[in-house]
């Protein structure tokens, strides 16, 4: 149980497109989902928290007009790296919270890597 | 400030030669603490949920315990498909606000 699906894995795009990553909770609903992104041998960094039919709180120095997050559901969040450039590239990681008890575990998904040329 | 610090920062460890990876919090308000597997170029894979001092749980080769101030896992025997990045995480307050510690890469050689 508590499985993460994220697509695409990987994607390689022109610097300026648009880039759409899904992230999608398969056998449970999830009224939280995070959006992190990891850079070479570091720790996750928190960009965003998303919660269903509300806006995404986003931590600060992250610009949310660059990158849009949408959860539009209780299984799906949608991240979208609007005018890609080089420096966006980077590995792009989702997770589901499931609730159990009185703390929230986090699933992830297998990760994004976006490479912007 | 909520804190999260793991030790080592990398271990290399000889295949079956036993050891513990260590996991130190300084917050308020601990709601649960979580300990995650990552394999490179993959995202975090859950091991356990633990919530208050005194607590363990095991899983194959890996057992987690945890104290008022940090956390332990340790492996027993370990081969080398236990190489990975160890990462402890601590959900405070409460909202669903969690912090992450910076890792353990551990190789386990043959």
């Amino acid at each position: 149980g508590a499985v993460v699906s994220q697509h695409p894995s990987r994607v390689i795009c022109k610097s300026g497109t648009s880039v759409k990553i899904e992230c999608r909770s398969l056998d449970f609903q999830a009224t939280t989902m995070f959006w992190y992104r990891q850079f070479p041998k570091q720790s996750l960094m928190l960009m965003a928290t998303s919660n269903e039919g509300s806006k995404a709180t986003y931590e600060q120095g992250v610009e949310k007009d660059k990158f849009l997050i949408n959860h539009a559901s209780l299984t799906l969040s949608t991240l979208t790296v609007t005018s890609a450039h080089p420096e966006d590239s980077s590995f792009y990681i989702c997770s589901a919270a499931s609730r159990q008890g009185y703390t929230d575990t986090q699933y992830f998904g297998p990760g994004t890597r976006l490479t912007v040329l | 400030e909520d804190q999260v610090t793991q030790s080592p920062e990398a271990l290399r460890l000889q295949e079956g030669e036993s050891s513990s990876l260590n996991c130190s919090y300084t917050v308020s308000g601990l709601r649960g603490l979580f300990w995650y597997r990552q394999d490179p170029g993959k995202g975090p894979e859950f091991l356990f949920t633990l919530y208050s001092a005194g607590e363990e749980k095991e899983k194959e080769r890996l057992k987690a315990t945890l104290t008022k101030k940090e956390s332990f896992l340790h492996i027993t025997a370990p081969k080398p498909e236990d190489s990975a990045t160890y990462l402890c995480a601590v959900q405070v307050g409460y909202g669903q606000n969690f912090v992450f510690g910076p890792g353990t890469r551990l190789s386990v050689l043959p």
